[in-house]
């Protein structure tokens, strides 16, 4: 299994709160990327980085913010929680054409 | 943005019988990729296969590219195949992928 972990893997916040998730690799991957998953949505990408302090947007960025200040760190920020963030989080990891994903965070906003 | 739509949505099978799954995609891709997500939610790269073949196990994957689509064969399905799968593609640069919305498989014993 490729070394990624997510945290938390469970995190239940108020709307209106800051969250910061964490993507850790131990494989040196150059690409990272943030998805998330709804029901009847599949998994769809939030902002994805292709080297250190290199981030873009992807399909549903609005709302979040990414940062990579090491090759082993992703951070997705969720500068203002909204009941319509929660979701389940997933990171992924690619050297080249195949990704690899973590575990996910489940996170829900009251 | 490209479109990806799987067939079935829902599949259920007994244990020991064979299945199709199918993804169709809008427009010519870079990358094809199938996973499995289990019912613990891990998503599991079953196979990178823009165009061709390959088989692991009792799992083979086929691309025709020219065409837009891709299918997955599962043979002698298992409890433990049970899940969804997910097919995902990416079209312009950053391996940024797109999926559908995946075919949820249930095998019963």
């Amino acid at each position: 299994d490729a070394g990624i972990t997510q945290s938390p893997r469970h995190k239940v916040t108020e709307t209106g709160t800051p969250v910061t998730l964490r993507c850790h690799q131990t494989e040196n991957h150059r690409y990272m990327y943030w998805y998330r998953q709804d029901p009847g949505h599949g998994l769809r990408l939030i902002h994805y980085s292709y080297g250190v302090k290199d981030t873009d947007k992807g399909e549903v960025s609005d709302g979040y913010s990414v940062s990579r200040s090491k090759t082993e760190d992703f951070l997705l920020t969720l500068e203002s929680a909204t009941s319509s963030q929660t979701s389940v989080y997933f990171c992924a990891i690619s050297e080249s054409y195949e990704q690899f994903f973590g575990p996910g965070t489940r996170l829900t906003v009251l | 943005g490209i479109q990806v739509e799987q067939s079935p949505p829902d599949l259920i099978l007994q244990e020991g019988a064979n299945s199709t799954l199918r993804c169709n995609f809008s427009d010519s891709v870079n990358n094809l990729q199938w996973f499995h997500q289990n019912p613990w939610g891990q998503l599991i790269n079953l196979f990178y296969i823009p165009s061709g073949t390959k088989q692991n196990g009792r799992l083979s994957a086929t691309t025709v590219a020219t065409e837009r689509y891709s299918l997955l064969y599962i043979s002698s399905s298992q409890t433990t195949d049970s899940g969804v799968y997910f097919c995902a593609v990416e079209q312009g640069g950053a391996n940024n992928l797109f999926f559908g919305t995946g075919t949820r498989l249930t095998v019963i014993p």
